[in-house]
């Protein structure tokens, strides 16, 4: 079946050390998003990827960095920079142009800084 | 700049017992909309859309009409269930999909 794999579910990350969430999917998506989500804030924007080898930041990108060198592929590393990072982070995947489609997300990634 | 605005949760209801969760939106011109469900622990799943003015976006028992003179768009179901309860989330598209910061829907025996 086709579908976003988010991994690893849990994450625990030590203060100054960066971290790296890996999403891949397997619905041949030209566009892929990482969203963060906080208690009652919704989700917000981190980054995006309309095709492979460019990115655009979103509305939250400082202390994150992301890469996109396959069409399947695209891993957030949080960093130190990010002040604070313990949050639940969604990877996402869409054909960009089609409006109407709407996005397919993965199932997350619980990140919490001990 | 587009933006949603749903009401706050949580909503708390006993099973059976007829649901309405309200969605207006704000947008620079004629997004497609969609309804979002969010299960403990797990992703976010698509529930329905609509693209169009007067659409009406069904699925699992939950309905959504585009009302484009009152810009909204708001989640409606007949008869709840405990296994509905979840976080709802309104979300818009132009260029880029937009959310409201979701309902928490809690449903009782």
């Amino acid at each position: 079946d086709g579908g976003i794999t988010q991994s690893p579910k849990y994450l625990f990350r030590k203060e100054g050390q960066n971290v790296t969430l890996s999403c891949e999917q397997n619905l041949n998506h030209d566009a892929m998003y990482w969203y963060r989500q906080d208690p009652g804030q919704g989700l917000r924007l981190i980054y995006y990827s309309q095709i492979v080898n460019d990115f655009q930041k979103g509305d939250i990108a400082e202390g994150y960095s992301v890469s996109r060198e396959k069409k399947e592929s695209f891993p957030l590393t949080v960093t130190s920079a990010q002040k604070n990072p313990t949050a639940f982070y969604l990877c996402a995947s869409s054909i960009p142009i089609e409006s109407n489609y709407g996005y397919t997300f993965g199932s997350g990634t619980r990140l919490t800084v001990v | 700049g587009d933006s949603v605005t749903q009401m706050e949760g949580p909503v708390t209801l006993s099973e059976e017992a007829f649901l309405t969760i309200n969605c207006t939106y704000t947008a620079t011109g004629y997004p497609s909309l969609f309804w979002y469900v969010q299960y403990p622990g797990e992703g976010l799943q698509l529930l329905l859309k609509a693209t169009k003015a007067d659409d009406k976006g069904s699925n699992k028992g939950f309905e959504a009409t585009y009302r484009k003179e009152t810009t909204s768009f708001h989640l409606e179901k007949g008869s709840v269930q405990v296994s509905d309860s979840a976080v709802y989330f309104c979300a818009l598209f132009i260029a880029k999909l937009t959310f409201g910061t979701g309902t928490q829907l809690k449903v009782e025996l």
